[in-house]
């Protein structure tokens, strides 16, 4: 598969222990903003979600956090197993009826057993 | 229900030669996207399809790449020659119409030009 790390901010956790993964975005006028997981050999997949007239939302064991103030995202993960190891991608939309998404350049979670 | 497919999952070929890449979206999904990922940098958005149409092509790198959706239902990506600098790895996904609907990404072809 691909070798995703290369180049990548990497965090290292130990499982158990809760991880807050950092994303800044790129446009002001971004309005839909979301977080994805890519495990190696496969694609993006959907994590959860955030609108701007939101600051907070939470899912199951994941948080996500918007300031758009400072045009800043993170993701909180909530007692980090093994399986969450992978690369996070935050990545925002324009309201504009599609889906074309501005990606970040991702980081690798490391979750020790 | 399927999920997006794509076809092959990985292909080497040497520069100058000729490269299609396949995408099957999920059936009744209108929306079709392409994006690319090189080594060690972020997915960047290459085009949109609604249906057969090109809705957004501004993230074509250049004119070696053509993208074709006849009759609105699988996608095709061809490089011709491909460069060194077009390997990476190449995902489709696909999403219904409506605002800001869910994308689902297919696996990635994961292409080599040596």
């Amino acid at each position: 598969g691909e070798s995703v790390g290369l180049h990548l901010p990497t965090l290292s956790v130990q499982e158990g222990d809760n991880s807050i993964i950092n994303c800044a975005y790129s446009n002001s006028a971004s309005d839909y903003f979301i977080w994805y997981k890519q495990e190696s050999g496969k694609g993006p997949q959907f994590i959860i979600d955030i609108r701007s007239n939101m600051d907070k939302r939470q899912g199951q064991r994941v948080t996500v956090l918007l300031n758009k103030t400072v045009k800043h995202l993170s993701l909180q993960i909530a007692a980090t197993q093994p399986g969450d190891s992978a690369v996070y991608f935050c990545a925002e939309t324009l309201n504009s009826g599609y889906s074309t998404l501005t990606f970040g350049k991702g980081t690798m979670l490391l979750v020790s057993p | 229900e399927a999920g997006v497919t794509q076809f092959p999952s990985h292909s080497v070929i040497e520069k100058g030669q000729t490269v299609t890449l396949r995408c099957d979206p999920i059936s009744g999904h209108d929306n079709l996207y392409w994006y690319r990922r090189v080594m060690g940098k972020e997915i960047k958005f290459l085009l949109h399809f609604v249906k057969e149409s090109k809705q957004d092509e501004s993230g074509m790198p250049n004119n070696r790449f053509l993208a074709e959706r006849t009759g609105g239902t699988y996608s095709t990506l061809k490089v011709q020659p491909a460069e060194l600098e077009d390997s990476g790895v190449y995902f489709c996904a696909s999403s219904r119409t409506g605002r800001n609907t869910e994308a689902f990404f297919g696996q990635g072809t994961r292409l080599t030009v040596v």
